[in-house]
């Protein structure tokens, strides 16, 4: 079945530094969002963009998403040790989440 | 802001019970999910539901689940007769429209002895 797979699977990075992470899709989509979870609870929506939309800012998050090649970037600038979290891409075609990043922001 | 509530936090029971599992969704929200998170693993889809009948539904959900809208706000998953493997975190979700940003519930710790 189809469903976002994201990339790294883990990623350690010192505060401050940025984080990009990367989601692949397998099929045409309306739209892919961004989530992250903390350890054991719910799941956040982050960002929602469009098939139509190339690029999606919200606070320190840039979110890029490439048709063409059935990809999308999560980008967090200056990271906080508060981003430690994983997080994971989905697509409208069935919501499917991968593995996730594992994202480690070192204080 | 509105947001999605479960309970219980935690429900431990034993193997071959039946258990519900409650939601409330947002409140204009139109469509419902289910998802399980089994420890250390990824968050999984089962079901989900709008206009009062299932929409679409995973391969888990099989026919031990059953989903329910009792009335105007609560959202259920009833597992019939649990298995070990049932132990997880059942998580719910609500949209104001199909696979649009999801609003995702705390979490229902299911725990089979």
């Amino acid at each position: 079945s189809q469903q976002g797979e994201e990339d790294p699977q883990a990623l350690s990075i010192q505060e401050g530094e940025n984080a990009t992470m990367n989601c692949s899709y397998k099929t045409s989509i309306n739209n892919l969002q961004w989530y992250r979870q903390n350890s054991g609870r719910g799941l956040v929506h982050l960002i929602l963009i469009r098939s139509n939309e190339r690029e999606k800012h919200s606070g320190r998050l840039r979110v890029t998403l490439d048709t063409s090649k059935k990809s999308s970037s999560l980008l967090i600038t200056a990271s906080r040790a508060a981003d430690t979290a994983s997080y994971f891409c989905a697509t409208d075609a069935d919501m499917r989440f991968g593995a996730g990043t594992r994202l480690t922001v070192k204080p | 802001e509105p947001e999605v509530t479960q309970t219980p936090s935690h429900q431990v029971t034993q193997m071959g019970q039946e258990v519900i599992l409650r939601c409330v969704p947002i409140s204009n929200h139109l469509y419902f999910y289910w998802y399980r998170q089994i420890l250390g693993q990824k968050v999984e889809f089962l079901v989900s539901f709008y206009n009062n009948e299932i929409s679409e539904k995973s391969e888990i959900f099989d026919d031990q689940f059953s989903v329910e809208r009792p009335d105007g706000s609560n959202f259920t998953l009833k597992i019939r007769s649990t298995k070990l493997e049932d132990s997880a975190m059942y998580f719910c979700a609500s949209s104001e429209a199909r696979w649009d940003e999801q609003f995702f519930g705390p979490g229902t710790r299911l725990t089979v002895l």
